[in-house]
């Protein structure tokens, strides 16, 4: 059980266009959610927490109106880069925390990632 | 900042017991100290978790000293597939994660 998916798990765009991230609890709900990105050979950054029915939290220096956070219901956040620019490029990871049978309360559930390529 | 502290590398052969260690020295009452494992474009994954003395599990044990400033991951005879990078986390139930640095192990024949 515990089973986060992301899609897609990769794209390529090109500079000035918008694209959409979406990651999925399985088999959970996910009361919360967590946007994380990654540069080739550094650690994950938190980008920002979200909460079923409210809206996402940034982190400091995280551009809102860039990175669009949804989280509609207790499944499913999606991530939106607006606007795209080469800069962007990165890996992004989504993770889950929630409640269900076999989900332990004290446990971050981690997606695949998705890499975004921006030409 | 980071909450925790590891070796930002550590070498090892297979077969080998690796033990990593991660300091906390500011680890809250309701911290639970988890460690996660990544492989290059993969999400990371879960290892093990604790909150105090030894924890076990099929494919690691977790010590950690009655003060809980630290925490040590060890890995049973090590192979080449455990080459990765092994974070060490703090997690209070609900609340985001603060990634380190980790410790990239690189196992070798």
């Amino acid at each position: 059980g515990a089973v986060v998916s992301q899609h897609p798990s990769w794209v390529i765009c090109k500079s000035g266009t918008s694209v959409k991230i979406e990651c999925r609890s399985l088999d959970f709900q996910a009361t919360t959610m967590f946007w994380y990105r990654q540069f080739p050979k550094q650690s994950l950054m938190l980008m920002a927490t979200s909460n079923e029915g409210s809206k996402a939290t940034y982190e400091q220096g995280v551009e809102k109106d860039k990175f669009l956070i949804n989280h509609a219901s207790l499944t499913l956040s999606t991530l939106t880069v607006t606007s795209a620019h080469p800069e962007d490029s990165s890996f992004y990871i989504c993770s889950a925390g929630g409640r269900g049978p076999g989900v332990d309360t004290y446990e971050q559930y981690f997606g695949p990632g998705t890499r975004l390529t921006v030409t | 900042l980071a909450k925790t502290t590891q070796p930002i590398s550590m070498d090892s052969y297979e077969g080998q017991e690796v033990n990593i260690t991660c300091s906390h020295n500011n680890i809250a009452t309701n911290d639970y100290i988890t460690w996660y494992q990544q492989f290059p474009s993969q999400g990371p994954r879960f290892i093990i978790q604790g909150y105090k003395t030894k924890v076990t599990n099929e494919v690691a044990s977790l010590f950690i000293p009655a003060d809980r400033k630290s925490s040590t991951l060890s890995l049973p005879r090590v192979s080449l597939s455990d080459t990765a990078v092994y974070y060490c986390l703090l997690t209070g139930g609900g609340n985001k994660l603060t990634f380190g640095t980790g410790t990239q192990l690189k196992v070798e024949l």
